[in-house]
């Protein structure tokens, strides 16, 4: 995750909007994901960008510049469950197959 | 459909020896990922498996390997640890294409001492 870039903690307010940068360098660029994670848990998928543009689901969006190498995910209506680490990953073409590298993520906490 | 299960979810160890982890798959699913994470160097990707060969390799050194059986499970395992070798690890598993997301398990937490 070296060519990997994002925030390593961000705070935010109960009810706010947060957008969570993620930049990237590599040469087999084959999709970013977004996962979240809870302290003592597995990460768990939130979204996924293989085209340049906004990806919506809920309270959740992606967006991605693949000429740029920078995506973001965009938090509304934020809620306290919401405080978690939020990785970035970039699945690359590698050898045979394919390899996900992830960011060293982002601690967000929602305060009241 | 049952997730993803990694056994143990807890291991202690001492230096020098070695310790096999393993991940059963959602069923269905061909490939398994493994990953390191750390505090310091976050989610690491160590090896994935599909359909029981090596697909791609992380940078780790040769002490870490891992198989996968025909039924999907795969074990990894690790030879003389060392104390930087603390650390969970997580398997992934995936259909196998390359819009396919993955599924992790909840880990296994290894101590070496």
């Amino acid at each position: 995750g070296q060519n990997i870039d994002q925030p390593t903690e961000m705070t935010a307010t109960e009810g706010a909007i947060v957008q969570i940068n993620c930049t990237y360098q590599t040469s087999g660029f084959n999709g970013l994901f977004w996962y979240q994670q809870h302290a003592g848990e597995a990460p768990t998928f939130l979204s996924y960008n293989v085209l340049d543009g906004l990806e919506e689901k809920g309270r959740f969006s992606s967006f991605l510049s693949r000429s740029k190498g920078y995506s973001y995910l965009l938090l509304k209506e934020l809620q306290m469950k919401d405080s978690a680490s939020y990785l970035c990953a970039v699945r690359e073409r590698q050898n045979s197959g394919y390899a996900l590298n992830f960011g060293k993520g982002t601690s967000l906490l929602v305060t009241p | 459909k049952a997730g993803v299960t990694q056994t143990p979810r807890y291991l202690i160890k001492t230096r020098g020896q070695q310790v096999t982890l393993s991940c059963s798959p959602i069923s269905g699913h061909r490939s398994v990922s493994w990953y390191q994470q750390t505090p310091g160097q976050g989610l690491q990707f160590l090896f994935e498996y599909f359909s029981e060969t090596q697909r791609n390799k992380g940078n780790f050194p040769g002490r870490f390997s891992g198989r996968q059986f025909s039924n999907s499970r795969s074990e990894m395992n690790v030879s003389t640890l060392e104390l930087g070798d603390s650390a969970l690890y997580l398997c992934a598993s995936s259909l196998g294409g390359p819009n396919n997301e993955q599924f992790f398990g909840p880990g296994t937490r290894l101590t070496v001492l």
